[in-house]
């Protein structure tokens, strides 16, 4: 029973490429949320999609972000152009449709590590 | 308006002594959940220990409980018997609405732990 996935656990961009996050919910799970981590601080929320939407992107900036969550696929979290400021943790976390009220309902992948020389 | 405060950035804490990680909140919403995780230095995201706003009791999870005071809006984490694995970062965070809508966490800033032997 595999939990959520992502990859890659580590990534290298240079200023101005893109960068590419991949996430895997877990067997069964149809919601995706994506939290960034910048250093030394919490985790914000940035987007929450179901497949093939986007519920609720207001913690995602304006320019050089998007997400998507197909039909068939991981979930991708994508960053066009990037700056030194984007480097991070990018957490990915999955649920289901109907969560069970143990508090157990975002389950939380191992990480991207994001680092833009 | 801070949703979720934790006011201690570092705690210390002898090996086998209880330590109590403190939280308070902010919301209007009758319906949320409060939720606590441990990040270790590995970096993953590990669930801990879930309270619901309408709970009676106090959640509790083998060496952790939580000391949910509705009135006050804080869910103060009891870590009883440290051990030296307990030294890591911990997260507050809070779920507004009902736990079958899917909503996004609201972390706090965390507290890093520090067990002594």
């Amino acid at each position: 029973n595999a939990g959520v996935m992502q990859n890659p656990r580590h990534l290298v961009r240079r200023r101005g490429q893109e960068a590419r996050l991949r996430c895997s919910p877990m067997k069964g799970h149809s919601h995706v949320y994506w939290y960034r981590q910048l250093p030394e601080e919490g985790l914000k929320f940035m987007v929450y999609l179901q497949k093939e939407n986007i519920i609720d992107e207001s913690g995602m900036p304006k320019e050089r972000f998007s997400a998507e969550f197909p039909k068939e696929g991981p979930s991708i979290l994508r960053i066009q152009q990037v700056v030194r400021g984007d480097s991070a943790a990018y957490f990915c976390a999955s649920s289901p449709r109907r969560a069970q009220g143990s508090g157990n309902e975002q389950f939380f992948g191992p990480g991207t590590r994001l680092t833009v020389l | 308006a801070q949703k979720i405060t934790q006011t201690q950035p570092g705690m210390f804490v002898q090996e086998k002594e209880a330590v109590t990680l403190d939280c308070t909140y902010d919301t209007s919403d009758p319906s949320y959940g409060l939720f606590w995780y441990k990040q270790p230095s590995s970096g993953e995201m590990i669930f801990l220990i879930y309270q619901g706003s309408y709970d009676q009791q106090n959640a509790t999870e083998g060496r952790y409980s939580l000391n949910f005071q509705k009135a006050r809006k804080s869910a103060n984490l009891v870590i009883s018997a440290s051990q030296l694995g307990d030294s890591a970062m911990y997260f507050c965070a809070m779920r507004e609405g009902r736990e079958t809508s899917g909503s996004r966490l609201t972390f706090g800033e965390g507290t890093q732990l520090t067990v002594n032997p």
